[in-house]
């Protein structure tokens, strides 16, 4: 089956950039999504990507789809202990009849202040 | 507007016992699902309904039935719980295609 990986931790200081990567086997992929999750709650949806744009900037998120490496990443520009989640890839397959996500394992991010 | 509700939010089974987890929206939303996240795995769809009355298997189906009997609720079950099962559950909805899916706030089932 489809696969979505995703590395599991990341560290950063606060204030500064975090940049969490993913690559996903689906190239017909349409949509890409980023999910949040914080302790002990359901996912949020963070943002999206539509497969035939590049780029997407949404307030201090940045998100970078390159399609020719399947390899998407989300930027959060001066990052806050607020952050500090787990952070979840995930993509609808193709041939995904009712829109199924199929969800990286996450990474979780941890602020250090 | 509650979004989506899980009831219980905790539970802890004996094996072999059988239990429901209920999955209530209010957005109106055609499209629902369960998925349980476990440690290193992430989340993986269990069963999912496009509408009412209509329910179709997921990743890791088996040892699970759902219902979907009212358009706003979303029935788990559980008929005879295996320590295998004991994971977090989360239950989604969305309105159609690729919409943003709404999540609830997770049943964190123990079975021993």
């Amino acid at each position: 089956g489809e696969d979505v990986e995703q590395s599991l931790f990341l560290s950063v200081r606060e204030g500064d950039s975090s940049v969490i990567n993913c690559t996903y086997t689906d190239s017909s992929s349409t949509y890409l999504y980023w999910y949040k999750q914080e302790p002990g709650a359901g996912l949020q949806l963070l943002t999206y990507i539509f497969s035939n744009m590049d780029m997407k900037q949404d307030q201090r998120l940045t998100v970078l789809l390159n399609k020719k490496d399947k390899h998407l990443s989300l930027r959060i520009a001066d990052t806050q202990t607020g952050d500090s989640a787990i952070y979840f890839c995930a993509e609808i397959p193709s041939g995904a009849g009712s829109y199924q996500l199929t969800f990286g394992k996450g990474t979780k991010l941890s602020v250090i202040p | 507007n509650a979004g989506v509700t899980q009831t219980p939010k905790f539970r802890v089974l004996k094996t072999g016992q059988s239990m429901t987890l209920l999955c209530a929206q209010d957005m109106n939303h055609e499209y629902m699902y369960w998925y349980r996240q476990d440690p290193g795995m992430g989340l993986r769809l269990i069963h999912y309904s496009v509408g009412e009355g209509t329910t179709a298997k997921g990743e890791v189906p088996d040892g699970y039935n759902v219902s979907r009997l009212k358009k706003q609720n979303f029935l788990l079950g559980l008929e005879s719980a295996a320590p295998s099962q004991t994971s977090v559950y989360f239950c989604a909805s969305g309105l159609a295609g690729v919409d943003e899916q709404y999540f609830g706030p997770g049943t964190r089932l123990t079975v021993t």
